[in-house]
């Protein structure tokens, strides 16, 4: 059972650069979360995703991009990265469910130079 | 108003002593109450969840939830110092989003 799985789990950007960090669970699960964590700190939600073609802005959405075509699957977009999006990306999933956990990829180091 | 609020520590509490961490959330509409561990250069793990107001005990671990209050705490017992890490704590309003504060670092003395 792989869970959630997240690639890649290390990448280097130059300024300006966009890329999509890809994010699939085999859970079957219909919530889907993005964040991000800058050393030191908690997680900051970016996104989110209540199921396939239903998304919603979190604390902090600006500078990327999401989609959810399908229930497995949800990309996030960086178009013309900042250094101030250096930082661990975590993507999660979860159950529609009062006290169900969510569950967390390995998470991607990405940074901008 | 930080949705999440804890503080960053560290606390350090020595080996066999119980730790207790703390936090508040602002929205009232929230449902649910996570308790996470994160050790260094790892994926956040769930420890416990509360919904309902009162105590919940699994283990070493017991969550309190005070709905009034708006507040929610983790008490760990006979603390030993594979404990130590940071602990999120997590809310999720009516709709599931799921909110973290910045996490409380707890060190555990031999």
């Amino acid at each position: 059972n792989a869970g959630v799985t997240q690639t890649p789990k290390f990448r280097i950007l130059k300024i300006g650069q966009s890329m999509t960090l890809q994010c699939t669970q085999d859970m079957n699960h219909n919530y889907m979360y993005w964040y991000r964590q800058d050393p030191g700190m908690g997680l900051k939600l970016i996104y989110y995703s209540v199921g396939a073609g239903i998304t919603d802005k979190g604390e902090v959405p600006n500078g990327y991009n999401v989609s959810r075509s399908t229930t497995e699957d949800f990309p996030l977009r960086l178009e013309l990265a900042a250094p101030s999006q250096t930082s661990v990306y975590f993507c999660a999933s979860s159950l529609h469910d009062r006290g169900t956990e969510a569950f967390f990829g390995q998470g991607t180091r990405l940074t901008v130079v | 108003q930080k949705e999440v609020e804890q503080n960053s520590g560290p606390l350090s509490v020595p080996e066999g002593a119980i730790a207790s961490l703390n936090c508040t959330y602002s929205d009232r509409g929230s449902q649910s109450f996570f308790w996470y561990r994160q050790y260094s250069g790892k994926s956040p793990e769930l420890i416990m969840f509360i919904y309902s107001n009162g105590d919940k005990e699994d283990g070493r671990f017991t969550a309190q939830l005070n709905k009034a209050s708006q507040y929610v705490s983790l008490l760990i017992r006979d603390s030993q110092p594979s404990d130590s890490a940071t602990y999120l704590c997590a809310v999720a309003d009516s709709s599931y989003k799921l909110i973290f504060g910045s996490g409380t670092r707890l060190l555990v003395r031999p």
